[in-house]
């Protein structure tokens, strides 16, 4: 099974930072890939899918990037809204495997 | 708009199998993909499988000898079953649907099953 692995684990970011969180996938998925956002005792919220499509109702400082293996989800000017856990997880075929996760955190 | 709620055991017992299920309301269940996702407390999400309405499944091999996901559209609902349950399977379950042909993009509320006896 492809896996994917997120960096960093966590991240402690200031307001107005640009943040970049890291997705890879260790076989090539082409673009079939989707960033959640999870805030604290919520439900995940689809940010973006096939990689680089923003969900309707996303703010546009959210954006993602890549194909095959590297994948990358950015934050353009970090808010105080976007503390959460955020997740990869490809979709190019079965087992949908998720990332582990990055807690990002307002410094 | 469209909703999702799991509903069924908060508690079961070990060795026993755990059911649950997704009640679609305010849409049709017979036009996308639907999934089960599950989160263990203060971890990650972890894919459990999904189902086509015409009734095609695909698991997670990792899970794949103990689950079962089944439809009935007549009540608009899916469900997922989970034999011979241990601890390791308490988590919050979450029904889903697929969008983009993969990609969550409605998710329910999700209910917490505890295995213990």
């Amino acid at each position: 099974d492809i896996q994917m692995t997120q960096s960093p684990s966590s991240l402690s970011a200031s307001v107005g930072d640009r943040v970049t969180i890291t997705c890879r996938a260790s076989q090539g998925i082409s673009n079939f890939l989707a960033w959640y956002q999870q805030k604290p005792g919520k439900v995940p919220q689809l940010l973006i899918y096939g990689a680089s499509t923003l969900q309707s109702g996303v703010p546009s400082r959210f954006s993602g990037s890549g194909s095959q293996t590297d994948f990358t989800l950015t934050i353009s000017s970090l808010q105080p809204e976007d503390v959460a856990t955020y997740y990869c997880q490809k979709y190019n075929s079965a087992p949908y495997t998720f990332g582990q996760g990055t807690k990002l955190e307002i410094k | 708009q469209v909703q999702l709620q799991e509903s069924g055991p908060g508690l079961v017992k070990p060795s026993e199998t755990l059911s649950l299920t997704c009640t679609v309301s305010g849409g049709s269940i017979s036009s996308y993909e639907w999934s089960w996702i599950r989160q263990p407390p203060g971890k990650g999400l972890e894919w459990i499988g999904y189902l086509h309405y015409s009734g095609n499944t695909n698991y997670n091999p990792s899970l794949k000898s103990q689950v079962t996901i089944s439809v009935d559209t007549s009540k608009n609902q899916f469900s997922l079953k989970l034999s011979s349950v241990t601890a390791a399977d308490t988590a919050v379950y979450y029904c889903a649907r697929e969008w983009g042909g993969g990609a969550n993009d409605l998710w329910g509320q999700g209910t917490l099953v505890t295995v213990s006896s």
